[in-house]
């Protein structure tokens, strides 16, 4: 069962205005919690992470946002680059299996200039 | 950029044949880990490692084994492969530091195509 849930497979957005990307999740034992970007034929890329302690963590353009208690995350970006068109993965770690990640199906986002 | 390598980059087999796939570090990171990509599911462990020797399953083991002998290198073994393997695959490592949570760094993908 799918214990992280990204249920926008596409997004697209204008060039300059804001990016949000949500990600929910079951498991009240994830702890740790990741964006990933990709590109098609490229591994993913680490973009940002956030601790359940914080519910806000900021690099650059990206941000991450944690609501424990909905049991949510959102990504923003700010402002959108048609660079930043790529698939979004959300991913989140309970500290079990090595700290292995589960993943959601990810988002699709689109920056049209 | 990890210095992590992923051979081959794509291979096309047959069902039932062996398969191994390779994936190489230069970051003396303690974890690595194998996931699989398919449309409609995300990542999904396959099998990780917290150090030389050291593995175990992660979601979607079936038909896997893996091998960690030295530090830099971890193997991913189709023993006989099938169609339900076809996917593609990518490798990951991680420092794990203390405190445990780090993120993980990913290699470049195997694309495994089973006939």
């Amino acid at each position: 069962d799918q214990q992280v849930k990204q249920n926008s497979p596409s997004l697209s957005v204008q060039e300059g205005r804001i990016s949000i990307l949500n990600c929910d999740y079951t498991n009240s034992m994830f702890d740790y919690f990741l964006w990933y970007k990709k590109y098609p034929a490229e591994g993913p890329t680490f973009l940002i992470s956030i601790s359940s302690i914080k519910d806000k963590n900021e690099d650059g353009r990206f941000t991450v946002f944690l609501n424990k208690s909905a049991k949510h995350l959102s990504l923003h970006i700010v402002p959108s680059q048609p660079g930043d068109s790529a698939v979004y993965f959300c991913a989140a770690s309970d500290g079990n299996s090595g700290y292995a990640l589960n993943f959601g199906k990810g988002t699709s986002l689109l920056v049209t200039p | 950029d990890a210095g992590i390598t992923q051979s081959p980059r794509h291979k096309v087999t047959e069902t039932g044949t062996p398969v191994t796939l390779r994936c190489h570090q230069t970051e003396n990171h303690r974890y690595m880990y194998w996931y699989r990509q398919d449309p409609g599911h995300g990542l999904r462990l396959i099998h990780y490692s917290y150090g030389v020797k050291d593995t175990d399953k992660g979601e979607v083991s079936d038909g896997y084994s893996v091998s960690r002998s030295k530090t830099e290198d971890f193997l991913l073994t189709l023993e006989s492969a099938t169609s339900s393997q076809t996917s593609v695959y990518f490798c990951a490592i991680s420092e794990g530091a203390s405190g445990g949570y780090n993120e993980q760094f990913f290699g470049p993908g195997t694309r495994l195509t089973v006939l």
